[in-house]
């Protein structure tokens, strides 16, 4: 049972197209994150989502949308690809109740590595 | 602002060596501390956490103590084996509720038999 999965595993476009992500988790999480991964293996958070509401969005360029249909899923739009967005972008979700209680894990997906020409 | 600094890696030993991956933050106000293991070709998942000043997580036979005086959470593990070949993230968070995670820039283990 796969408890954070993201699609595709790789993802490889020309400069200028548009691509999406999509994420899903089945661990009945209410808040999902997305993160970049770039080749220094450095690790920074673009958004979180909790009930389908935005709440963290980390001065990512416009260019980058997530959608949220529901509580178990958080897609990642990208318009306009550039050679900088070429990355592993990681999927997390944690639920809101247990951080309160002091159980603080996020659950991270496999990773998708978007390879832009 | 809120930052996390690790140590360069890689960091190469031979099995059984002792591992120190050292760990220092910077934040306002008091973080919860975490260290996250990324396996190759897969996602992070937590190793161990502190919530709180002189607390120490464990596990699998890793440690690290939140030392306030020191802002530091380095950590250990005693006798290292092949399979702990990864790469390690210190994170801070300061959300009580909305949990944003602040990673360190990772450190590699490469453990050699």
């Amino acid at each position: 049972d796969t408890a954070v999965s993201q699609t595709p595993k790789y993802l490889v476009t020309q400069m200028g197209n548009d691509k999406s992500i999509k994420c899903e988790q089945n661990l009945g999480h209410d808040t999902m994150y997305w993160y970049k991964q770039d080749s220094k293996k450095f690790l920074k958070i673009m958004f979180s989502y909790n009930n389908k509401e935005l709440i963290i969005n980390e001065t990512v360029p416009n260019r980058f949308s997530p959608k949220s249909p529901d509580k178990a899923h958080l897609n990642l739009h990208i318009n306009s690809l550039e050679l900088g967005d070429s990355a592993v972008y990681f999927c997390a979700s944690s639920q809101y109740r247990r951080v309160l209680a002091g159980e603080l894990e996020q659950f991270f997906g496999p990773g998708t590595r978007l390879t832009v020409l | 602002g809120n930052s996390v600094t690790q140590m360069e890696g890689p960091v190469t030993l031979s099995e059984e060596a002792f591992l120190t991956i050292n760990c220092t933050y910077t934040a306002t106000g008091y973080p919860s501390l975490f260290w996250y293991v990324q396996y190759p070709g897969e996602g992070l998942q937590l190793l161990l956490k502190a919530t709180k000043a002189d607390d120490k997580g464990s596990n699998k036979g890793f440690e690290a103590t939140y030392r306030k005086e020191t802002t530091s959470f380095h950590l250990e593990k005693g006798s290292v084996q092949v399979s702990d070949s990864a790469v390690y993230f210190c994170a801070l968070s300061l959300s009580s509720g909305f949990q944003k995670l602040v990673f360190g820039t990772g450190t590699r283990l490469l453990v050699s038999p």
